[in-house]
């Protein structure tokens, strides 16, 4: 079967720095993304790795390790807005971009 | 750009009804999605079209779901009859072509919330 694993909830306080970590199991493997969605809004794009190391965009990073199965999530310079629902998500085929979602990691900054 | 749009943003019917969502894909879009989102977790894939054709519906529950992308365009969703369980959020998503630079990039709508009583 497939399972992604993430925490269910973290905390920080703002200007921190935080980690979400995500493992998985899956048939396939062609790449791992991220998402972020705030209460009652739209998942929105975060980040994507298909190949081993880390990937950096702004204040965000993602890493991702294929022969265990891990990546992680890297947020910094924490900022009330970054409070939000953060999932992780296998692209499990070479085809069409299937996406199979984890649980998600609800964040919460605090002042 | 337009993003992926709706509607409704909200429904409420009581059990055994029908209802149907309704998804307008950012222009040029070949692949949409539907998913279904529980509260508290993660969106799980419905039903994905490539064009007009499906590429996967593997779990969607055809004994009461059914979906339908006639022109390649927009897409339809609908639930009959609708049970308990059905309670969620119900997302569209779409993805540029296999050759874009945003391949792997899903851009979802809004979604729509459905309360079934």
């Amino acid at each position: 079967g497939q399972s992604l694993e993430q925490p269910s909830e973290v905390t920080a306080v703002e200007g921190a720095i935080v980690q979400i970590n995500c493992t998985y199991q899956t048939s396939g493997f062609y790449g791992l993304s991220w998402y972020q969605q705030h209460d009652g809004g739209a998942p929105t794009f975060l980040s994507y790795n298909a190949l081993d190391g880390l990937e950096e965009t702004g204040r965000f990073s993602s890493f991702l390790s294929r022969s265990d199965s891990y990546g992680y999530l890297l947020l910094q310079e924490l900022q009330m807005k970054d409070s939000a629902s953060y999932f992780c998500a296998v692209r499990d085929q070479g085809g069409f971009q299937k996406l199979v979602f984890g649980t998600g990691t609800r964040l919460l900054v605090s002042p | 750009e337009a993003g992926v749009a709706q509607s409704p943003r909200y429904k409420i019917i009581e059990k055994r009804q029908s209802v149907a969502f309704w998804c307008n894909p950012i222009s040029g879009h070949a692949t949409l999605y539907w998913y279904q989102q529980i509260l508290g977790q993660g969106p799980k894939l419905l039903i994905q079209f490539q064009n007009n054709g499906v590429v996967d519906d593997s779990q969607l529950p055809k004994d009461r779901f059914s979906a339908e992308r006639l022109k390649g365009v927009d897409s339809t969703l609908k639930i009959q009859p609708a049970k308990l369980e059905d309670s969620a959020v119900y997302l569209c998503a779409s993805t540029p072509s296999v050759g874009s630079s945003a391949k792997n990039i899903q851009y979802f709508g809004a979604g729509t919330r459905l309360s079934v009583l």
